[in-house]
C-alpha cells in the first residue's frame, strides 16, 4: 500500500534556528513527490515537486531535497511568516492521477 | 500563475438539505479534479477523481449518492453533499491538474468549510 509518513508532526523554532523537515515514502513507483505549504483554513499552496533521487530545488529560505525512500524540506533561518502546516504528497503508478498526502508538519516559528 | 477558484469558502447548513460547492479553473483547463476532505490536524483524504464528461471515480467508503460530483466543463466541477448530516461537517477542498505528461501540477482551491446544525 503506497503511504506517506511525515515527521515530526509539530515543529517550534525560534527566528533564525535553521530545522529540517522529513517525509517518508512508500510507493509503488514514484512519479513525483510534491511539497506544499498550508495556512489554517485555507487550501494547499505549491512549493516544490521532485521528479529523481538527487534532484534538489530552492525557493527562498526552503530547499528541498529527495532520495529513493524520502524527501526533506530544509528551512534555514525561519520567520515568524514561516510558520504553517507543510504538507508533502506523492503521485505514485498505483494511484493514477491523485496524490497521497502525508499528514503534515506544523511549524511554529517565534520572534 | 494556475489558479483555482473554490466557493463558497464558508457555508452552514441545516441537517437534511443540501449544498453545492463550486470549483473553477480560472486561466487553465483540467483535464482532471480531484476533491479531498480535510478533518482537522489531519490530512487531505482523496474523496474522488473527475474527469470532464465522464462519471467521477470514487474512493472506496466515499457514498457516491451523498456526495455527488459533476464535472461538466474543462474549468468547472461541482460536489453536491446531499442530505447533510452533522458527521459531513468538515473542510472539502477541490484540485485541478493540468498539463501535460511531465507537466502534471496540480493547484488547490481555497476550500470550503461545511457545518451542519
Amino acid at each position: 500500500e503506497d503511504q506517506v509518513t511525515q515527521s515530526p508532526e509539530a515543529l517550534r523554532l525560534q527566528e533564525g534556528e535553521s530545522s529540517s523537515l522529513n517525509c517518508s515514502y512508500t510507493v509503488s513507483g514514484l512519479r513525483g513527490l510534491f511539497w506544499y505549504r498550508q495556512d489554517p483554513g485555507k487550501g494547499p499552496e505549491f512549493l516544490f515537486t521532485l521528479y529523481s533521487a538527487g534532484e534538489e530545488k530552492e525557493k527562498e529560505r526552503l530547499k528541498a531535497t529527495l532520495t529513493k525512500k524520502e524527501s526533506f524540506l530544509h528551512i534555514t533561518a525561519p520567520k515568524p511568516e514561516d510558520s504553517a502546516t507543510y504538507l508533502c504528497a506523492v503521485q505514485a503508478d498505483q494511484a493514477g492521477t491523485a496524490l497521497i498526502f502525508g499528514k503534515g508538519t506544523t511549524l511554529s516559528v517565534s520572534s | 500563475g494556475a489558479v483555482v477558484s473554490q466557493h463558497p469558502s464558508r457555508v452552514i447548513c441545516k441537517s437534511g438539505t443540501s449544498v453545492k460547492i463550486e470549483c473553477r479553473s480560472l486561466d487553465f483547463q483540467a483535464t482532471t479534479m480531484f476533491w479531498y476532505r480535510q478533518f482537522p490536524k489531519q490530512s487531505l483524504m482523496l474523496m474522488a477523481t473527475s474527469n470532464e464528461g465522464s462519471k467521477a471515480t470514487y474512493e472506496q467508503g466515499v457514498e457516491k449518492d451523498k456526495f455527488l460530483i459533476n464535472h461538466a466543463s474543462l474549468t468547472l466541477s461541482t460536489l453536491t453533499v446531499t442530505s447533510a448530516h452533522p458527521e459531513d461537517s468538515s473542510f472539502y477542498i477541490c484540485s485541478a491538474r493540468m498539463g501535460g505528461p511531465m507537466n502534471y501540477g496540480y493547484t488547490f482551491g481555497s476550500g470550503t468549510r461545511l457545518t451542519v446544525v
